[in-house]
């Protein structure tokens, strides 16, 4: 069974510009959530998704936002880079996202702004 | 807010050394307890969890007890190898329908030859 797989590995930035990181859960799969991880500030939720639907978010600007296809897919994208959003972005699936169910990460894209 | 814990790191021991990372955290209610280990260059794995007090999680020689009067999560392991080098994570997860892991700052372990 193949796991969490996200596309792009490494990624380089200006400032100002935008992104978007892709991510494939593992099959049958329903739930995704995205963190991202920096030196400074440890690993951060930033949203989970279930059945197309964003059903939680954590606490950051507007400018990072996602969304999940039919297929469970997940996207996020990071609008107006910034130098603070240089990260490793690791994405995670679950069967259902339930509260104490067991993530699945994957290797994480790597975002360099510049 | 909730909140994880850890020992700074890193934390440098001899291979077969008995090793312990410290975990505590600060929850309203009870929370499920987690040990995620990132190895280099890879994302997070579960490497075993608790969902309620006294619960005893244990994987790869690796253990930890869930202790709610000292709301800790310490990691024990009785003799680790070089393959155990990686970056320990310890999280929280609440019934609040938040469905989302709070992290600590994870530990930096290192084991010599």
């Amino acid at each position: 069974k193949a796991g969490v797989t996200q596309t792009p590995r490494y990624l380089i930035k200006t400032r100002g510009q935008q992104v978007t990181l892709s991510c494939s859960p593992i099959s049958g799969h329903r739930s995704v959530s995205w963190y991202q991880q920096t030196p400074g500030q440890g690993l951060q939720f930033l949203f989970e998704y279930f059945s197309e639907t964003q059903r939680n978010k954590g606490n950051f600007p507007g400018r990072f936002s996602g969304r999940q296809f039919s297929n469970s897919r997940s996207e996020m994208n990071v609008s107006t880079l910034e130098l603070g959003d240089s990260a490793l972005y690791l994405c995670a699936s679950s069967v259902t996202g339930n509260w104490n169910e067991k993530l699945f990460f994957g290797s994480g894209t790597q975002l360099s702004v510049l | 807010g909730d909140s994880v814990t850890q020992m700074e790191g890193p934390v440098t021991l001899s291979e077969e050394a008995f090793l312990t990372i410290n975990c505590t955290y600060t929850a309203t209610g009870y929370p499920s307890l987690f040990w995620y280990v990132q190895y280099p260059g890879e994302g997070l794995q579960l490497l075993l969890k608790a969902t309620k007090a006294d619960d005893k999680g244990s994987n790869k020689g690796f253990e930890a007890t869930y202790r709610k009067e000292t709301t800790s999560f310490h990691l024990e392991k009785g003799s680790v190898q070089v393959s155990d080098s990686a970056v320990y994570f310890c999280a929280l997860s609440m019934d609040t329908g938040r469905r989302a892991l709070t992290f600590g700052s994870g530990t930096r372990l290192q084991v010599q030859p």
